[in-house]
C-alpha cells in the first residue's frame, strides 16, 4: 500500500521560511516523479511544482506563483521529498498535498496517490 | 496564464448520469494533455480516479468514465450514487507545467 505522510506545516510569518517534508513507503520512491499540490482555504486545487526521477534527470519545475521562492528536492536514500519554502506570502496559506505520479509508456504526466496534507498558515 | 474551465455546480438525480467538462484557455484538448480526474469530498485528501483521458485506476468504481467530447476532456458518472457527492476536479499536462481544473461540485439529490 502507498502512503505518503507531509510534515513540517504551520504557522510562519511573511518573510519567512518553512521546510515540508513528505515520506513516502509503499513504492519505489527512487523511480518516481513526485510533485507538490495546495489548495487555499475554501478554494481549488494548485500545482506547485514537480521533480523528476533521478534516472529521468531529476529536473524540477515550478508553477509561476512559486518560481523562484520554492525549491523542491528529494532524498532517494530516506525515501522522502521535501518543499523548501521561502520569502513566504500571506497567498501562500494553503494545505499542501505530496503525490506521486503514474508512469505509462507515454510519460508520467499522471498523478495517482496523495498524502493527507499539511497545513501552512503565512500570518503576522 | 493558462485557465482551465469546468462547470461551478451540477445536480443529478440517484440512479442517474451526469457529464462534468474540461476546457483549456489554450484551445481543443487532446490527449497529449493527458487528463487526469480527481474526486475530492469535504475534509478529505483527493483521490484519483482517470489519467490519460480514458483510463480508470485499479480502484475507481466502473460508473466513473473518461472521454473526449467536444474539445474538451469529459468525466461521465453513470447510475450515480449517493456517495459521489463531492468536488471533482480536472488536471491538465502543458509540456512541463500542469494546471487544475476550477473544480465542479457534483450534488446528489
Amino acid at each position: 500500500e502507498v502512503q505518503l505522510v507531509e510534515s513540517g506545516g504551520g504557522l510562519e510569518k511573511p518573510g519567512g521560511s518553512l521546510r515540508l517534508s513528505c515520506a513516502a513507503s509503499g513504492l519505489t520512491f527512487s523511480n518516481a516523479w513526485m510533485s507538490w499540490v495546495r489548495q487555499a482555504p475554501g478554494m481549488g486545487l494548485e500545482w506547485v511544482g514537480r521533480i523528476k526521477s533521478k534516472t529521468d534527470g531529476g529536473t524540477t519545475d515550478y508553477a509561476a506563483p512559486v518560481k523562484g521562492r520554492f525549491t523542491i528536492s528529494r532524498d532517494d536514500s530516506k525515501n522522502t521529498l521535501y518543499l523548501q519554502m521561502n520569502s513566504l506570502k500571506t497567498e501562500d496559506t494553503a494545505v499542501y498535498y505530496c503525490t506521486s505520479h503514474y508512469c505509462t509508456g507515454a510519460g508520467c504526466a499522471n498523478i495517482d496517490y496523495w498524502g493527507q496534507g499539511t497545513l501552512v498558515t503565512v500570518s503576522s | 496564464q493558462t485557465v482551465v474551465t469546468q462547470e461551478p455546480s451540477l445536480t443529478v438525480s440517484p440512479g442517474g448520469t451526469v457529464t462534468l467538462t474540461c476546457a483549456s484557455s489554450t484551445g481543443a484538448v487532446t490527449s497529449g494533455y493527458y487528463p487526469n480526474w480527481f474526486q475530492q469530498k469535504p475534509g478529505q485528501a483527493p483521490r484519483a480516479l482517470i489519467y490519460s483521458t480514458i483510463n480508470k485506476h485499479s480502484w475507481t468504481p466502473a460508473r466513473f468514465s473518461g472521454s473526449l467530447l467536444g474539445g474538451k476532456a469529459a468525466l461521465t458518472l453513470s447510475g450515480v450514487q449517493p456517495e459521489d457527492e463531492a468536488e471533482y476536479y480536472c488536471l491538465l499536462y502543458y509540456g512541463g507545467a500542469y494546471v487544475f481544473g476550477t473544480g465542479t461540485k457534483v450534488t446528489v439529490l
